[in-house]
């Protein structure tokens, strides 16, 4: 497609149970970044991949999110056990490259989790 | 770690007037490119401008360009002839090659007719 392409838009789940989260990226690109983002907050790093390894996983919270990106295409944002503060919307963002000249991030429409 | 503040929550303009974003950083790299994202209530994060951290010249887009003080790690954003359009949120990210976008907590910007 033309851009990052997020699903679902929406999800709400039940306290305790799993999501995944899915991020299609533009084609070509080897960067892939998702951000979470509280209401009236800025983005916050989650994890970021370049290719199918993650190149930086500091941000994830806790073991209960994990990503992955096993075609160093399609990625998918999984949480375990959800809690009420995973409510937030999930961005993904993609690049050209990790950094440099090319280094402009594209980001998708998010998925709003809300976790009841 | 790099950091990114925006000490301005909230900002309003008048129609066809000029404001200024401010935006600063911290980091200990020479090398490394400065992006200003607006955000409507769509969600959808959208590139507004960017500067390498090399080039002196400030970048400019139209209505907008930055004012780039490397010394003072300082990276503001001015929009002149604003437009309803402009209202958003704006958010000032810092990136390292091969490194993570690191965001700013963001400004609201009312733009008023």
């Amino acid at each position: 497609g033309a851009g990052v392409s997020q699903t679902p838009s929406n999800k709400v789940t039940e306290k305790g149970k799993y999501v995944e989260l899915r991020c299609d990226p533009i084609s070509g690109h080897t960067a892939l970044y998702w951000y979470r983002q509280s209401l009236g907050q800025g983005p916050e790093f989650l994890i970021y991949f370049q290719g199918t390894g993650a190149a930086d996983d500091s941000g994830l919270p806790n073991d209960r999110f994990f990503a992955v990106r096993p075609e160093g295409s399609v990625s998918t944002l999984k949480i375990q056990r959800t809690e009420r503060g995973d409510s937030a919307v999930y961005l993904c963002a993609s690049s050209l490259t990790g950094g440099g000249k090319l280094a402009e991030a594209f980001f998708g429409q998010g998925t709003r989790l809300t976790v009841v | 770690a790099q950091t990114v503040t925006q000490s301005q929550p909230e900002m309003s303009v008048q129609e066809a007037e000029t404001v200024t974003l401010s935006c600063t950083y911290d980091t200990s790299e020479s090398d490394y490119y400065l992006f200003w994202y607006k955000q409507p209530p769509s969600r959808q994060m959208i590139l507004v401008i960017r500067q390498e951290a090399y080039k002196q010249q400030n970048a400019t887009e139209n209505r907008f360009s930055v004012n780039f003080q490397k010394a003072a790690k300082s990276f503001s954003l001015k929009i002149s002839d604003s437009q309803l359009g402009d209202a958003a949120m704006y958010f000032c990210a810092y990136n390292g090659y091969g490194q993570n976008f690191v965001f700013g907590p963001g400004t609201r910007l009312s733009v008023l007719p």
